[in-house]
């Protein structure tokens, strides 16, 4: 038990859609960062907020945004869903920005399917 | 673009038996971290170095980060069924917001 938690654990929408994920981070964390992790392959960066601010991006277009919260929770927005974003999404909760620097507990995920 | 690569991608072995997986890449990365993931959970921490040619040790699992920091081995001991599950190695450098993961390796230790 990590104390990160993800909301839902399973999700299923139709390619076109908009889709929101969540992110509780660890109590005292002020850092969020977000991968998408496709079948077989290892977790893809996508972006890290620090204190509410998106701090860093990965290779991935604009469709997909995020927020934070004053409480540092956050969520992962994407529009436009297509049949490639179907994976597993993985949020990370760190003190302090780059999850090299200190350690990053994740949450169990959110399995997102796209048809 | 900075990549690492896992080798093997699977390995399924007995218990008891010893193995190595390994973590290379063409650039330096001033850390490296290791993670086991199971099913329907997400990457848990093992270990972080950061030294070139530094050893660590937890218990029967053996890291080691190559001279050079592009490559970084995973050594385990007398292998047992709850060491199954996917061993990810990432690297990152000082002060970067952004870790690379490797695909991974997929350990299945029967009994």
């Amino acid at each position: 038990e990590t104390g990160v938690t993800q909301s839902p654990t399973h999700l299923i929408k139709t390619r076109g859609q908009q889709v929101t994920l969540r992110c509780s981070s660890q109590s005292g964390h002020n850092t969020v960062s977000w991968y998408q992790q496709a079948l077989g392959q290892g977790p893809q960066f996508i972006f890290q907020y620090y204190r509410e601010e998106e701090n860093g991006r990965g290779n991935f277009p604009p469709r997909f945004s995020g927020l934070q919260f004053p409480n540092y929770s956050s969520e992962l927005n994407v529009n436009a869903l297509e049949l490639d974003d179907s994976a597993l999404y993985l949020c990370a909760s760190s003190l302090g920005a780059g999850i090299m620097n200190t350690e990053a507990f994740f949450g169990q995920g959110t399995r997102l399917t796209v048809v | 673009t900075q990549l690492l690569e896992q080798s093997p991608q699977f390995l399924s072995i007995q218990e008891g038996e010893n193995l190595t997986v390994y973590c290379n890449s063409s650039s330096v990365f001033s850390s490296l971290q290791w993670y086991r993931q199971e099913p329907g959970e997400g990457p848990v921490l093992l270990v972080t170095v950061v030294t070139g040619g530094e050893v660590k040790k937890l218990k029967r699992l053996t890291f080691q980060f190559g001279d050079a920091r592009k490559d970084s081995s995973l050594h385990i001991t007398a292998a047992q069924p709850g060491d199954t599950g996917l061993y990810l190695c990432a690297g990152g450098n000082t002060g970067g917001f952004k870790t690379i993961f490797g695909a991974g390796t997929r350990l299945f230790v029967k009994a």
